[in-house]
């Protein structure tokens, strides 16, 4: 069974620009989370979708948004970039939606900007 | 809401030797509890889980960890350490209550170093 699949997996950017990153869940799984990770911040929560819902939203500006298409598939979108939106986004799929299931995560994608 | 602590921000032991990552967590419910092991480059990899049921949980790759309530704990264990086992260890926690969904709260993470 394939795993979580970011792309891509490095992104170069500068300041003002908006960026779409994609996650592609293991077959099945309707829950898709995403976290930034950062050296200062650690490990914080962006948002979870299921079945193309926004379940819950972490403490994130309104330039970070996404969606879930009918697939289960997943974009997130930064717009209007900063140089603290320099992370690794990871993207995390799960099976249910209850908490109790593990979240499977993708080897995530490593943006910049400069 | 939820947090959780992991004290240490490395953990050195030798190859063979016992080790142990701490984790104290906070939740207003009862908590669902996990393990994320991360290697350079890499996204996090699920270790093990306490949702309920016994204190004490297997995982892959010989990990462990025991539930304590009374402590909120819920330290990683392995009886004998690998050279391989070095990497970034994180711990987790989502409430049971509410409607958090798969929200997880995460530690800050551990760097277990095993030397040969």
């Amino acid at each position: 069974k394939a795993g979580v699949t970011q792309t891509p997996r490095y992104l170069i950017k500068t300041r003002g620009q908006q960026v779409t990153l994609s996650c592609s869940p293991i077959s099945g799984h309707r829950s898709v989370s995403w976290y930034q990770q950062t050296p200062g911040q650690g490990l914080q929560f962006l948002f979870e979708y299921f079945s193309e819902t926004q379940r819950n939203k972490g403490n994130f500006p309104g330039r970070f948004s996404g969606r879930q298409f009918s697939n289960s598939r997943s974009e997130m979108n930064v717009s209007t970039l900063e140089l603290g939106d320099s992370a690794l986004y990871l993207c995390a799929s799960s099976l249910g939606g209850l908490g109790n299931q593990p979240q499977h995560f993708g080897d995530g994608t490593r943006l910049s900007i400069l | 809401a939820q947090s959780v602590a992991q004290p240490e921000d490395q953990v050195n032991v030798a190859e063979g030797n016992p080790l142990t990552v701490k984790c104290t967590y906070s939740v207003s419910g009862n908590p669902y509890l996990f393990w994320y092991v991360q290697y350079p480059n890499r996204g996090l990899q699920f270790l093990l889980k306490y949702i309920t049921g016994d204190n004490l949980v297997k995982g892959s790759y010989g990990f462990e960890a025991e539930f304590n309530k009374s402590q909120t704990s819920f330290h990683l264990k392995k009886p004998s350490a690998l050279v391989s086992d070095s990497a970034l260890y994180f711990c987790a926690v989502r409430d049971s209550s509410g409607d958090a969904g798969n929200m997880l709260t995460f530690g800050g993470g551990t760097r277990l170093m095993v030397k040969p």
